[in-house]
């Protein structure tokens, strides 16, 4: 079956400092994959997408590339900012299906001034 | 023109008890999806509405669950005889469809559900 798997957190960075957080996947088919944010106290909401092999999805500084040859999705951010603290869930979606997403267990994000 | 909305945001009961979980989903959007989100966890599939059938309920974990969906819109997820091992946040999402296209889901504030 489906399966996403993220790196464990919680990772603490420093405010400007660069920021990787790695996701691998495994699929049977062609998934779209998705990275997720949760900030406290708000909703899943949706922070980037890639839809086919070597696209790259960005949102508000952050970059992520759908890499098949190596089944990963790792985000990356030149500089983050306290406000960028928050879970982020990396997600894979079978193509043809339901578009039913499969999650990772999340990553914390902590910031520090 | 809200995003999708949960009630109630938090529910304690006793072992034994059955809850209900609404969700109210952003108009004009015919998918709808449950998870269940434990602590340290990635939300979990449990049930997905096209309209007003459940398309699939997969992830169900038995039969104490059910949810339904009756005009297409506002859905409810049932928890008969709740044991502690329910407690979780129960989130709904809803998206628009299409074949052959990937839709965004938006979430809601889920609810979080505490059996004591």
């Amino acid at each position: 079956g489906d399966s996403v798997t993220q790196m464990e957190g919680p990772v603490t960075l420093s405010e400007e400092a660069f920021l990787t957080i790695n996701c691998t996947y495994t699929a049977t088919g062609y998934p779209s994959l998705f990275w997720y944010v949760q900030y406290p106290g708000e909703g899943l909401q949706l922070l980037l997408k890639a839809t086919k092999a070597d696209d790259k999805g960005s949102n508000k500084g952050f970059e992520a590339t759908y890499r098949k040859e190596t089944t990963s999705f790792h985000l990356e951010k030149g500089s983050v900012q306290v406000s960028d603290s928050a879970v982020y869930f990396c997600a894979l979606s079978e193509r043809g299906g339901s578009y039913i997403p499969t999650f990772g267990r999340g990553t914390s994000l902590i910031v520090h001034p | 023109g809200a995003g999708v909305s949960q009630t109630p945001s938090n529910k304690v009961t006793e072992k034994g008890k059955y809850v209900e979980l609404r969700c109210d989903p952003i108009s004009g959007h015919t998918a709808l999806y449950w998870y269940r989100q434990s602590l340290g966890q990635g939300p979990e599939f449990l049930i997905y509405f096209q309209g007003t059938g459940a398309a699939d309920d997969s992830g169900l974990p038995n039969d104490r669950f059910f949810a339904v969906r009756p005009e297409g819109s506002v859905s409810t997820l049932k928890i008969q005889r709740t044991e502690r091992g329910d407690s979780a946040v129960y989130l709904c999402a809803s998206s628009l469809t299409g074949a052959g296209r990937v839709h965004e889901q938006f979430f809601g504030p889920g609810t979080r559900l505490t059996v004591l």
